[in-house]
């Protein structure tokens, strides 16, 4: 079944760029019916959509961080992953990968699954 | 933005019990193409990630026990567990799939009493 796993360093010091990994197994990251997006989930922001990319490489990001944030995708390596520029302490975060269903007619929707999880943690 | 906001913050049910809780959206998210409402509910227990339960308001995800239901329209929403189960103890969330950014309620946490 689809499953998703996040990697990448868990600590990066203030003003660096955190950059994360998300590895697609037992589906095709070339499908027509979903988006891959990133989400992440603190306590203070409880949980945040960051933004979505199609295997194609279109991609919609969060107004909030778009100014700060790149996703890209690999089909030949089935990964897709996240580069936020500029961390400070509030980019501390569990940062998680999904997958967004994707209805022709209705654009964007839900997601489903979610990988387990990083813990990302901005600090010198 | 749309704005979710779930109510109660914390709810405590006893075993067997209905437990209900609320979410309500700062605009309407339904959509008069399919007249559906663009609202999913998660449950999330300690140290894993939310799962979906239901989308469109009040579809059940395949493999979800039938003690889990949602309903409403427009810009008020419910999340029904019929009789409360121990495994069933976890934080909810609403999230509105209407328009970007897409957006999540603050959660509930689900307790027995």
């Amino acid at each position: 079944q689809l499953q998703l796993q996040e990697s990448g360093p868990g600590l990066v010091k203030p003003s660096e760029t955190l950059s994360l990994t998300c590895t697609v197994s037992g589906a095709s990251i070339t499908s027509s019916n979903y988006y891959w997006a990133w989400i992440r989930q603190s306590p203070g922001k409880g949980l945040e959509w960051i933004g979505s990319i199609f295997f194609t490489g279109s991609t919609i990001y969060n107004p909030s961080l778009q100014s700060r944030v790149t996703i890209s995708v690999d089909t030949s390596k089935k990964e897709f992953s996240l580069q936020l520029t500029s961390a400070t302490a509030a980019d501390t975060a569990v940062y998680y990968c999904a997958t967004q269903y994707y209805d022709f007619l209705t654009g964007l929707k839900w997601f489903d699954p979610w990988g387990q999880g990083t813990l990302v943690t901005v600090s010198s | 933005d749309i704005v979710m906001t779930q109510s109660p913050d914390s709810l405590a049910v006893s075993l067997g019990e209905r437990a209900t809780i609320n979410c309500k959206s700062s605009h309407g998210i339904l959509y008069t193409s399919n007249n559906k409402n663009c609202l999913a509910w998660y449950q999330q227990k300690p140290g894993l990630p939310p799962q979906l339960l239901i989308y469109w308001a009040s579809i059940r995800e395949s493999g979800v026990p039938d003690r889990f239901s949602g309903s409403g329209s427009g810009t008020d929403f419910t999340l029904t567990i019929s009789s409360l189960q121990a495994e069933d103890v976890a934080v909810y969330y609403c999230q509105q799939c209407y328009s970007t950014p897409y957006t999540f309620g603050q959660g509930t946490k689900l307790e027995i009493k």
